[in-house]
């Protein structure tokens, strides 16, 4: 089945580590993206990348850190420079506006506690 | 960038029709409308996007009005499964630029009511 694998869905750190979170599809996209999640929030853009070897910062990037060396792959690290890690992981993929109906695909998420 | 405004919560019975609105009053001529849900603690899921025409797939039904500043997303019969959270997002769609995002906002949260 093609879809949207993120690991591990669980993740518990001790303040001050990095982290880091993955993402893979295989649903052939160009664009993958990351947000964030806090309790009764909406979703907060972090990284997007639009094609291999390339990525834009989101509206808080501050303290991650991403990499897109292969179309299926989009992981994120949350540094030690993040002030207030502790928050669900979504990342997402489209197919470049223009392909198909442009929809994002969501994987089921990373719960990160920073204990 | 706020681009859209929901309600923060509605309540619908169970069996009942939920219509939950949205307002985009500065939309621009070549974005869509887009409606998810998200269930508690998993990922959001596509429902429907529209242009300007009205319509309707095996989940849920998408109103636009004719001036296309506000939409509809009608889900014809809820049921408890349908307890979840509802986006509207505007965005630029197929044969748009690239680079223009999705923007969630905080959404409605709809509670279906036995």
């Amino acid at each position: 089945d093609g879809g949207i694998t993120q690991s591990p869905k669980y993740l518990f750190r001790k303040e001050g580590q990095n982290v880091t979170l993955s993402c893979e599809q295989n649903l052939n996209h160009d664009a993958m993206y990351w947000y964030r999640q806090d309790p009764g929030q909406g979703l907060r853009l972090i990284y997007y990348s639009q094609i291999v070897n390339d990525f834009q910062k989101g509206d808080i990037a501050e303290g991650y850190s991403v990499s897109r060396e292969k179309k299926e792959s989009f992981p994120l690290t949350v540094t030690s420079a993040q002030k207030n890690p502790t928050a669900f992981y979504l990342c997402a993929s489209s197919p470049i506006p223009g392909q198909e109906t442009g929809e994002l695909f969501f994987g089921e998420g990373s719960r990160l506690t920073v204990l | 960038d706020a681009k859209t405004t929901q309600p923060t919560s509605m309540d619908c019975a169970e069996g009942r029709a939920a219509n939950l609105p949205c307002n985009h009053s500065t939309i621009s001529g070549n974005e869509y409308v887009y409606w998810y849900r998200q269930i508690h603690s998993q990922g959001p899921q596509y429902i429907i996007h529209g242009l300007k025409n009205n319509e309707t797939n095996e989940m849920a039904s998408l109103i636009i009005t004719e001036d296309r500043k506000s939409s509809t997303l009608i889900l014809p019969h809820a049921t408890l499964r349908d307890t979840a959270v509802y986006y509207c997002i505007v965005r630029v769609g197929p044969g748009g630029v690239t680079g223009n995002q999705f923007y969630f906002g905080t959404g409605t949260s709809l509670t279906v009511i036995p």
